[in-house]
């Protein structure tokens, strides 16, 4: 079956870096999102990535591996206003969009 | 960029009852819609796959009587919960798929709250 896999909560300060990683296993893959959710908001775009690699974006990188099935979101400088819900979407060979769960941003001062 | 509205952004409404969400692509065209429910605290689920012009394709374990979508036109989607229940209470997310840069995104609309009293 089709898996995407985040880790549910993760915890950093203020001014620090935090690297939220993804792995996937998806029949076919045409691209990688990470988008952003706060609580009680819709997701917004943050980052698409088809080819091996790094991709800066600001304060936001994405990196993929699609050997390796795997991704990260690395943010720096974080502020409080990036807590929030980070979700890693893959889509697959028929262009469906395959969720993961998300990951919830904690930032502490 | 691509913009996406929906509403209501909240609605409240007795048991029993039936509520449209409007969705609404409102700077390009959108042939594929999605609609999604997230409940409080899990992520979003996709609810069913919508083509203009087309019958919506519902995931596995949707009941497409009660979730009623119409894709009428390449700018507009509805979906009706017919009959709601307290346990349709959700937030119900739409968004509309456009190529950009060269590869299909997903624009989302902000969402509507449900409650079902």
């Amino acid at each position: 079956g089709q898996n995407i896999d985040q880790p549910t909560e993760m915890t950093a300060t203020e001014g620090a870096i935090v690297q939220i990683n993804c792995t996937y296993q998806t029949s076919g893959f045409n691209g990688l999102f990470w988008y952003q959710q706060h609580a009680g908001e819709a997701p917004t775009f943050l980052s698409y990535n088809v080819l091996d690699g790094l991709e800066e974006k600001g304060r936001f990188s994405s990196f993929l591996s699609r050997s390796k099935g795997y991704s990260y979101l690395l943010l720096k400088e974080l502020q409080m206003k990036d807590s929030a819900s980070y979700l890693c979407a893959v889509t697959d060979s028929n262009y469906q969009l395959i969720w993961g769960a998300g990951t919830k941003l904690i930032i502490k001062p | 960029g691509a913009v996406v509205s929906q509403h209501p952004s909240w609605v409240i409404c007795k048991s029993g009852t039936s509520v449209k969400i409007e969705c609404r692509s409102l700077d390009f065209q959108a042939t594929t819609m999605f609609w999604y429910r997230q409940f409080p605290k899990q992520s979003l689920m996709l609810m069913a796959t919508s083509n203009e012009g087309s019958k919506a394709t519902y995931e596995q374990g949707v009941e497409k009587d009660k979730f009623l979508i119409n894709h009428a036109s390449l700018t507009l989607s509805t979906l009706t919960v017919t009959s709601a229940h307290p346990e349709d209470s959700s937030f119900y997310i739409c968004s509309a798929r456009a190529v950009t840069g060269g590869h299909n995104e997903q624009f989302f609309g902000p969402g509507t709250r449900l409650t079902v009293l």
